[in-house]
């Protein structure tokens, strides 16, 4: 089934740009379709973007312009490039494993914090 | 965007005892509708797929149904493991979750 390890995050200033990774073990991030879900503090999950096999993206419209997600197929990592960070944007980001439309393999998930 | 209401928000049972958590969507999702466990600290777990189907090592008195609009999530016998936050998760269209049922003693 495989393993997602997750690293990056941490606190940046408003309008402020932060990379994720998401490094893979046991799949191949290529052949695979992948996302990024988020959970504001005491709130629930919200999808952020899929990028899938065939390299085609997707986002959520708060992010469209400002969020990117991308893939080295060397390392096997996923990754979520966030510029232009906005205080709503304060989550704990998962990455995530979609297979026949069901996220099936989760990353632990990294705090970003957008504050002043 | 597909919404998903989950109901009840809070549901306080004991050990042993059956819980039905529903989930109703905006608009039909056929079968595309799926069910994640998760505690405090911790990623989301899959439980359900396609509205029934178990996902691997899942213990079976956790079960799915329903079709379209309407959907159910049951747990026979809960343990003390089993008290958490569940959410349902669409895929129709872009994924949108529910905003969850906290399972409490």
């Amino acid at each position: 089934e495989g393993q997602l390890v997750q690293s990056g995050g941490g606190l940046i200033q408003p309008g402020g740009s932060l990379r994720l990774s998401c490094a893979a073990y046991g799949f191949s991030v290529t052949n695979s379709f992948m996302g990024w879900v988020r959970q504001a503090p005491e709130k629930g999950l919200e999808w952020v973007g899929d990028l899938y096999n065939n390299g085609d993206t997707y986002y959520i419209e708060s992010v469209k312009g400002r969020f990117t997600i991308s893939r080295d197929n060397s390392k096997n990592t996923l990754f979520l490039q966030m510029s232009n960070l906005r205080v709503e944007d304060t989550a704990v980001y998962f990455c995530a494993k979609e297979t026949t439309w069901h996220y099936d393999v989760w990353g632990q998930g990294t705090a970003v914090i957008v504050s002043s | 965007e597909i919404v998903l209401t989950q109901s009840p928000a809070t549901l306080s049972l004991s050990p042993g005892e059956r819980a039905t958590l529903s989930c109703r969507a905006g608009r039909s999702v056929t079968r595309y509708l799926n069910w994640y466990q998760q505690k405090p600290g911790q990623a989301p777990r899959l439980l359900i797929y396609e509205a029934f189907k178990r996902a691997t090592g899942v213990p079976s008195r956790f079960s799915g149904r329903g079709s379209g609009t309407d959907f159910t999530l049951i747990i026979t016998s809960l343990e003390p493991e089993d008290f958490a936050l569940y959410y349902c998760q669409q895929r129709t269209s872009w994924p949108t979750f529910g905003q969850g049922t906290k399972l409490e003693i």
